[in-house]
């Protein structure tokens, strides 16, 4: 089973700023990583796929780099709407896995 | 506009069987890949089960392997989730999940196990 570590576990910004949110996989899972948003009492929301692909709907502020083993999830200009827990995921191999979630909070 | 509707969940004492569903709509069911996912209260989400569009493919998580049958029917544009011998650590929100990059959910329905 691939582990996927997310870090850190809590980042506290002001709105307006950059966050950077750090997803490291225990294997390769070459590109095949996607980046979840989840708002208390709401099923995640796909952010990201194959590691840096907006998926339809998305900000722009939200990007996603990285491939191998350690991906990385930008959100530029932090709006209000941002503040929320983020997943990364990984389809490479079964068991899909979830890293165990980075909590952005207002600062 | 992409619909997965979850139901069929409940309380269920432990070493009980339950099924739940997903009903799908506004899009072609069998040009994906499903999955099951779920939440227990406070946790991150996990990974339960996926089924290719064609039944092909199945894969558990080892926490449900040989407890949990996944299936689905194209015709009725459905997804299902048989769990048998349930236990107290199988409480959770279970939802569904399009695609596999789980391009949308459903609301989710509760599976709660407990005495």
């Amino acid at each position: 089973e691939i582990v996927l570590t997310q870090s850190p576990a809590t980042l506290s910004l002001s709105p307006g700023e950059r966050a950077t949110l750090s997803c490291r996989a225990s294997q390769s899972v070459s590109g095949y990583l996607a980046w979840y948003q989840q708002k208390p009492g709401q099923a995640p929301r796909l952010l990201i796929y194959d590691a840096s692909n907006r998926a339809t709907g998305i900000p722009a502020r939200f990007s996603g780099s990285g491939s191998g083993t350690d991906f990385t999830l930008t959100i530029n200009s932090l709006e209000p709407e941002d503040f929320a827990v983020y997943y990364c995921q990984q389809r490479s191999n079964w068991p899909i896995t979830f890293g165990q979630g980075t909590r952005l909070e207002i600062k | 506009e992409v619909q997965l509707v979850e139901s069929g969940g409940g309380l269920v004492q432990p070493g009980s069987s339950l099924k739940v569903s997903c009903a799908a709509s506004g899009f072609t069911l069998d040009d994906y890949a499903m999955h099951w996912v779920r939440q227990a209260p406070g946790k991150g989400p996990e990974w339960v089960s996926g089924i290719s569009w064609n039944s092909g493919t199945i894969g558990y998580a080892d926490s449900v392997k040989g407890r949990f049958t996944v299936s689905r029917d194209n015709a009725k544009n459905s997804l299902y989730l048989q769990m048998s011998s349930l236990r107290v650590e199988d409480t959770a929100l279970y939802y569904c999940a399009k695609d596999n990059y789980f391009r949308a959910w459903g609301q989710g329905t509760l599976v709660t196990v407990s005495s």
